[in-house]
């Protein structure tokens, strides 16, 4: 079945830590994973990409890793800010063999804080 | 500006009372995708398309229809409303089939009593 699991399901932090988040995944065939940043009341914004061949990805204090081999990715946060509280979806899209689409399955996110 | 839209943003009806959510994308993407939030479950993809004419079946189909006779345009009809279709709900497009970053729409909160 395919799943997309992530943890933890809520963290809090003080403004100026790091953190990391995880996703475990089961999808396949594999095509492509996506970290999103959904603010409360708001759409998804993609952070990051990945492909089977790339295992890091950065976008500002962002960085996305991806082990194809262990199915995992992670998204750390550098130097957190207050903006940074939102819900941070991982998305993972497999290949429809039959229609040559790609179905994309969503991870339930984990719930970011950060605190003054 | 390039932009998803969606409408209305807040809906509340009564169980059985044909409805539809229009969505507009003004990017000319090929691909559009309707989505439900629901808490603790995460967005599940409900209907996509591929292309004018061309639509299919996400995970969560069930109750829905859609339909995609121009490119910018993809409404979600829901026939007969049923109050487990009270959900949050986000159109997306991008720019081809090829997983290319979605867009996603501000979402339509509906309420069906």
């Amino acid at each position: 079945k395919n799943q997309v699991e992530q943890s933890p399901q809520s963290l809090i932090i003080l403004e100026g830590k790091n953190c990391t988040l995880q996703c475990n995944y089961t999808v396949s065939p594999f095509s492509n994973l996506r970290w999103y940043k959904q603010d409360t009341g708001r759409g998804p914004v993609s952070l990051t990409i990945m492909t089977f061949s790339e295992n890091t990805k950065s976008n500002g204090r962002y960085t996305a890793t991806l082990d194809a081999d262990t199915k995992q990715s992670s998204l750390h946060i550098t130097a957190s800010q207050l903006s940074d509280s939102a819900s941070y979806i991982c998305v993972v899209s497999r290949i429809y063999l039959k229609g040559g689409s790609y179905i994309p399955t969503f991870g339930r996110g984990t719930s970011l804080i950060v605190h003054p | 500006e390039a932009q998803v839209t969606q409408n209305p943003r807040y809906l509340i009806t009564v169980t059985g009372k044909k409805l539809t959510v229009t969505c507009s994308q003004n990017m000319n993407h090929e691909y559009m995708s309707w989505y439900r939030q629901d808490p603790g479950l995460g967005l599940r993809q409900i209907y996509y398309s591929m292309n004018v004419e061309v639509t299919d079946k996400g995970d969560v189909p069930e109750g829905y229809k859609v339909s995609r006779k121009e490119k910018r345009n993809f409404p979600l009809i829901l026939e007969s409303p049923s109050p487990n279709q009270t959900s949050l709900y986000f159109c997306a497009s991008s720019f081809s089939q090829v997983p290319n970053e979605q867009y996603f729409g501000p979402g339509t909160r509906l309420t069906v009593t």
